[in-house]
């Protein structure tokens, strides 16, 4: 199975500031269709996960500007230009490249300093 | 508005079954392939199951092959987990979601396994 390692595991940021979160693969996510099955996801406090992001960049329908997802091959990043309160919560990404299974990271949990 | 509903958890002893339901509207359901995912209590997500569309493809996380079987009833807009032998280590949050990529997520249905 690919192993996602995400990090930091736990992310304090300052209000207005941005934060980043890596996610690594065990191996490469390029699928042979020349797309890359990386999503990300957030979980706020008590609320079931929703997804932010799909195939590495493209973000959800509602999901604000202020997230952006990047990366390639075995790197990917998750970054919020400017945090809010409301982002407050745990974010996973997930491969859906190699499966079955999907691999979900461990969690990253934002919070706010 | 897409909505997810499942339902079905609650406690079962060790060895015992389970079959959860997710009801789904807002989407046209027989042209959408549909996953489980669980989460324990204060952990991540682990996929579990998920099955395709249009011809009822079920594909399983190694740790529930041979004891959980999906499926969906396209009548009744209905995915359902049959589970059987259930461990311990199955207590969790159960949730439904839309599409192989999980694009849209119900709000799920405890499943606690405990004598």
């Amino acid at each position: 199975d690919v192993v996602m390692t995400q990090s930091p595991l736990s992310l304090p940021v300052t209000l207005g500031q941005p934060a980043s979160i890596s996610c690594r693969s065990s191996r490469s996510l390029e699928y042979s269709d020349g797309n890359t099955y990386l999503n990300w996801f957030q979980q706020r406090p008590g609320q079931s996960p929703r997804r932010l992001i799909y195939k590495v960049s493209n973000r959800d329908s509602g999901v604000p500007d202020r997230f952006s997802g990047s990366g390639s091959g075995t790197d990917f990043t998750l970054k919020i230009s400017r945090v809010e309160a409301e982002d407050v919560g745990i974010y996973y990404c997930m491969q859906a490249t190699h499966w079955p299974p999907y691999t979900f990271g461990q969690g990253t949990k934002l919070e706010i300093k | 508005e897409v909505h997810l509903l499942e339902s079905g958890g609650g406690l079962v002893q060790p060895g015992g079954s389970l079959r959860l339901s997710c009801a789904a509207s807002g989407f046209t359901f027989s042209s959408h392939a549909m996953s489980w995912v669980r989460q324990a209590a204060g952990k991540g997500l682990e996929w579990v199951s998920a099955i395709s569309g249009s011809d009822d493809r079920t594909y399983y996380t190694d740790s529930v092959k041979g004891r959980f079987t999906i499926s969906r009833d396209n009548s009744k807009n209905t995915l359902y987990l049959q589970m059987n032998s259930l461990r311990a280590d199955d207590t969790a949050l159960y949730y439904c979601a839309k599409d192989f990529w999980l694009s849209i997520w119900g709000q799920g249905t405890p499943v606690t396994v405990s004598s």
